[in-house]
């Protein structure tokens, strides 16, 4: 059966400092993989979406990039942290050309 | 571009009760729908969906949701609400990237709901 893995689950860092969250897929092959962010009260804001190893498109320009150096593994990252970039990050996959998502359990990020 | 509004963001009910959280949608082909639930610091669960066919959708742990081209909605039902159910609940409609073999979900912000004993 497949199953996404999220990690670290809860961060707190320094503004300016960098960020590197990962996700991992195991059990498919060649999923759409899914950068969301979750802030209180405003819904999931997809950030950024891919649909193969090194295809990556943003839907918000923002502080943040996103990278796929594997077929299963979808990284997010940041140079320097916002205070505006806490939040609850959620990764996610979809087999190609399906309609469900399957999501991680979240990453807590508290930017200081 | 496709949106959807929950106009609920916080429903207290009784156990036992009915419950249905409601879901606007705006899009211009038929939609592909989606309910999910999220317990708190936690991922997202998908609950039902609706793509085509019969109207009236059953989901995991007791609930439905009804699709209605005709209000754009696609309401939560549950018959009676159990404490365990007290979670924010999502509703989102997928649109397809063109070209691309993906699909967009987008999300509606959320109803809070809480369950009274």
């Amino acid at each position: 059966s497949q199953t996404i893995h999220q990690w670290p689950a809860t961060l707190v860092q320094p503004v300016g400092s960098p960020l590197s969250l990962e996700c991992t897929v195991e059990g498919t092959s060649n999923p759409n993989l899914y950068w969301y962010r979750q802030a209180a009260g405003r819904g999931l804001q997809l950030l950024f979406y891919s649909v193969g190893i090194g295809q990556i498109s943003s839907e918000v320009p923002q502080n943040l990039s996103a990278s796929r150096p594997q077929d299963r593994q979808f990284i997010l990252s940041s140079k320097k942290l916002l205070l505006s970039d806490s939040g609850f990050y959620l990764c996610a996959w979809s087999v190609t050309g399906g309609t469900e998502a399957f999501f991680g359990q979240g990453t807590r990020l508290t930017v200081v | 571009a496709q949106s959807v509004t929950q106009p609920d963001i916080h429903i207290t009910v009784s156990e036992g009760a009915s419950l249905e959280l409601r879901c606007n949608y705006s899009y211009g082909a038929t939609p592909y729908l989606f309910w999910y639930v999220q317990s708190p610091g936690q991922g997202l669960q998908l609950l039902l969906k609706y793509f085509s066919g019969d109207t009236l959708v059953q989901g995991i742990k007791g609930f439905e949701a009804e699709f209605k081209r005709s209000q754009s909605s696609f309401n939560l039902r549950k018959p009676s609400v159990h404490w365990s159910d007290a979670a924010e609940y999502f509703c989102a409609v997928g649109e397809a990237y063109s070209g691309a073999g993906s699909y967009q979900l987008t999300f509606g912000k959320g109803t809070k709901l809480s369950v009274i004993p």
